[in-house]
């Protein structure tokens, strides 16, 4: 069965500063990774994903996503946070062999402050 | 273009009560799937389709029907409301051509059950 953790319910960060949101994944075969961000009374939107090729992957609003294969991580960066990057970011992820489901993580949230 | 619509936003139900959450999408995906939300718990799929006709459960099905008679419907049928569903209710939609299609979310229904 695939799984994924976020081990930090909340990250604090201070604007300017870079930020990291964690993730790590079980799958047994190739994974797709994803990254959403949701936002209050909304629904999540996508982010970003991994499918195949460099490692470091680039999405919306600035934020990229390193995978690492040994460590089956997939961490969510931004080099310098803003107050508006608050909220709820969930990471995911699909087995290769699987077409359909999704599995998603507990989700952390970013607090940006000034 | 409206993507994915979820009616109705907030529900109240007495327990025992049915009710039917509404989804819509107008984008030709084939994909749909029920997700709910709980605190600490992330999002977890309850039931999914891949195509008008078909349907199959995820990891929280009881308690929950589903049908799709056509591609840009896929309603969740609460049959004897509990407590214990009371949750948010997340509709998602992609393309099935591969897995690495991005889920297209809508805004959530928000449901207490007394």
């Amino acid at each position: 069965a695939q799984s994924v953790a976020q081990p930090e319910d909340q990250v604090n960060v201070a604007e300017g500063n870079p930020l990291t949101v964690k993730c790590t994944y079980s799958v047994s075969g190739n994974p797709y990774l994803f990254w959403y961000v949701q936002y209050p009374n909304r629904g999540l939107q996508f982010l970003l994903k991994y499918i195949t090729g460099d490692n470091l992957v680039k999405g919306s609003y600035g934020f990229e996503a390193e995978f690492n294969k040994s460590q089956t991580s997939f961490h969510l960066k931004k080099p310098s946070a803003l107050v508006s990057d608050s909220a709820l970011y969930f990471c995911a992820v699909r087995d290769s062999g699987t077409a359909s489901k999704l599995t998603f993580g507990t989700g952390t949230r970013l607090q940006v402050t000034l | 273009n409206a993507g994915v619509t979820q009616t109705p936003k907030f529900q109240v139900l007495k327990t025992g009560q049915s009710m039917t959450l509404q989804c819509a999408q107008d984008m030709n995906h084939e994909y749909m799937s029920w997700y709910r939300q709980d605190p600490g718990m992330g999002l977890r799929l309850i039931h999914y389709s891949v195509g008008a006709g078909i349907t199959d459960q995820g990891e929280v099905p009881n308690g929950y029907n589903v049908s799709r008679s056509t591609t840009e419907d896929f309603p969740l049928r609460l049959l004897s409301a509990a407590p214990s569903q009371t949750s948010v209710y997340f509709c998602a939609s992609s393309y099935v051509g591969g897995p690495d299609s991005p889920l297209h979310f809508g805004n959530g229904t928000r449901l207490t059950v007394t």
